[in-house]
C-alpha cells in the first residue's frame, strides 16, 4: 500500500512564528488532505489539496503530484494552532479509504 | 447542517466483551468510513460503507464488524475484547464536490473505548 512519511515528527515554536509542514507519499494520488488533530481528538479537515495550491487564512498548502509531496504552511502562528497535523492520501476514485501519515505534533509557546 | 455525530462519546469495557458504536454522518452524506486511532499504530482505516454495503475493508480481524442502515447511520462491533482494542474510534462521512469531484471527510468527535 502506499507509505505516508511526515516531517518533522515535532515542532515547537514560539507564537508568531511561521511553519512548514511536510507530506512525501510513495505512490500516484487523486486525493490529499490534510487536517488538524485538537487536543480533545477531534480531526478537522483542513485541504483537499491532490495537487495545486490553496490558500485559506494564515494556512496554506501546495501539492507537487509529480515529486510525490505536499507541504502546509501556517504564517503567524497562534497557540490555537497547536495540536497534530495530519496529511492522508487515496489513490482510488470511488474508495473512500484515506492512509494517514504518523502526523506532525505542533506545540506553539505564548 | 449537523456534523458527525458519534455515540457514545466514552466506553469502558472488560476483555471478552463486545461493544457497538455508532455514527450518524451528516445529512446527505452517503459514506460512511471507520478509523481506528492508537498511540502506537497511528490512525488506520476499518472499512468503509455507501448505500448500506461495505465497499472497502481495511486490515483488521473478523472480531470489526459494521453495518450501515438505509438513513446512512453505521455501526461497528467488537466482539471479543482485547487490551489492544483500546483506541479512539473515529468515524467520517464523505461529500464530493459536483464541480472538481474533490473529496472532503469530515470527521465526528470520536468514541474512546477503554478495555480492562
Amino acid at each position: 500500500g502506499i507509505q505516508v512519511e511526515q516531517s518533522p515528527p515535532d515542532l515547537i515554536l514560539q507564537e508568531g512564528a511561521n511553519s512548514t509542514l511536510r507530506c512525501n507519499f510513495s505512490d500516484s494520488v487523486n486525493n490529499l488532505q490534510w487536517f488538524h488533530q485538537n487536543p480533545w481528538g477531534q480531526l478537522i479537515n483542513l485541504f483537499y489539496i491532490p495537487s495545486g495550491t490553496k490558500q485559506n487564512g494564515r494556512l496554506s498548502a501546495t501539492t507537487v503530484a509529480t515529486e510525490r509531496y505536499s507541504l502546509l504552511y501556517i504564517s503567524s502562528s497562534q497557540t490555537t494552532d497547536s495540536g497534530v497535523y495530519f496529511c492522508a492520501v487515496g489513490s482510488n476514485f470511488g474508495n473512500e479509504k484515506l492512509t494517514f501519515g504518523t502526523g506532525t505534533r505542533l506545540t506553539i509557546i505564548p | 447542517k449537523a456534523g458527525v455525530t458519534q455515540t457514545p462519546r466514552y466506553l469502558i469495557k472488560t476483555r471478552g466483551q463486545q461493544v457497538t458504536l455508532s455514527c450518524s454522518p451528516i445529512s446527505g452524506h452517503r459514506s460512511v468510513s471507520w478509523y481506528q486511532q492508537t498511540p502506537g499504530q497511528g490512525l488506520q482505516f476499518l472499512f468503509e460503507y455507501f448505500s448500506e454495503t461495505q465497499r472497502n475493508k481495511g486490515n483488521f480481524p473478523g472480531r470489526f464488524s459494521g453495518r450501515q442502515f438505509s438513513n446512512s447511520r453505521s455501526e461497528m462491533n467488537v466482539s471479543t475484547l482485547e487490551l489492544g482494542d483500546s483506541a479512539l474510534y473515529l468515524c467520517a462521512s464523505t461529500v464530493r464536490a459536483r464541480t472538481s469531484g474533490g473529496e472532503t471527510q469530515y470527521f465526528g468527535p470520536g468514541t474512546r473505548l477503554l478495555v480492562l
